[in-house]
């Protein structure tokens, strides 16, 4: 697609499900970010994918959070038994190769009841 | 510990005006920094970016100025119109990028 597509791009859940996030990042671009940016406040770096190396996970807030990018595009983001602080936006952010700029998508605005 | 701080959460200005957003920065090893316009419900949309051997870069109606001597970072649009209303992010990239809080600009008309 033209731009990093997000779904749901709203997701409400109760306490102690899980859900999961999808990104398709731009065609051809190796790096995809995930961030959380609570109600007025900035972005929380979550976890970084570049090509087929390891993902830096250091912005992970507890084990409860994971994510995967399968054949080098489409990411999900997994929170598990979700609590009611883990209600944000999150966001999610494609980079071609060596690029320091990251596009956006939309995100997922995640209501934990 | 170190941050990217912006020093006011909100900035009004009449149509017209320029307007000035700053950020300030305390790791002197960041190299490169981007501002970021985010619209209400939208993602962060690029505006400008400045690597740190660079004082100044123009853009369309925008301008970024670096002080590398006091950490700071501003962003200066001119004749501001009624789309520029959003919240302003810079961010310095370090290992990754690293976001301020923001300033939400409001244009009155």
């Amino acid at each position: 697609g033209a731009g990093v597509s997000q779904s749901p791009s709203n997701k409400v859940t109760e306490k102690g499900k899980d859900v999961e996030l999808r990104c398709d990042p731009i065609s051809g671009h190796t790096a995809l970010y995930w961030y959380r940016q609570s109600l007025g406040q900035g972005l929380e770096f979550l976890i970084y994918f570049q090509g087929n190396s390891a993902p830096d996970k250091s912005g992970l807030p507890s084990d409860r959070f994971s994510a995967e990018r399968t054949g080098g595009s489409v990411s999900t983001l997994t929170i598990q038994r979700t609590q009611q602080e883990d209600s944000a936006v999150y966001l999610c952010a494609s980079s071609p190769k060596g690029g320091d700029i990251q596009y956006f998508g939309a995100g997922t605005r995640l209501s934990v009841l | 510990g170190e941050s990217v701080g912006l020093h006011l959460p909100t900035l009004s200005v009449q149509e017209g005006d320029n307007s000035i957003i700053n950020c300030a920065y305390s790791n002197s090893a960041s190299d490169y920094f981007i501002w970021y316009k985010q619209e209400s419900g939208k993602g962060p949309q690029f505006i400008i970016d400045i690597r740190s051997n660079m004082d100044k870069r123009q853009g369309q109606r925008v301008t970024v100025l670096l002080n590398k001597t006091v950490k700071h970072l501003s962003l200066q649009i001119a004749a501001t119109q009624p789309g520029d209303s959003a919240v302003y992010f810079c961010a310095e990239k370090r290992r990754q990028l690293t976001f301020g809080s923001g300033t939400q600009l409001t244009v009155l008309p």
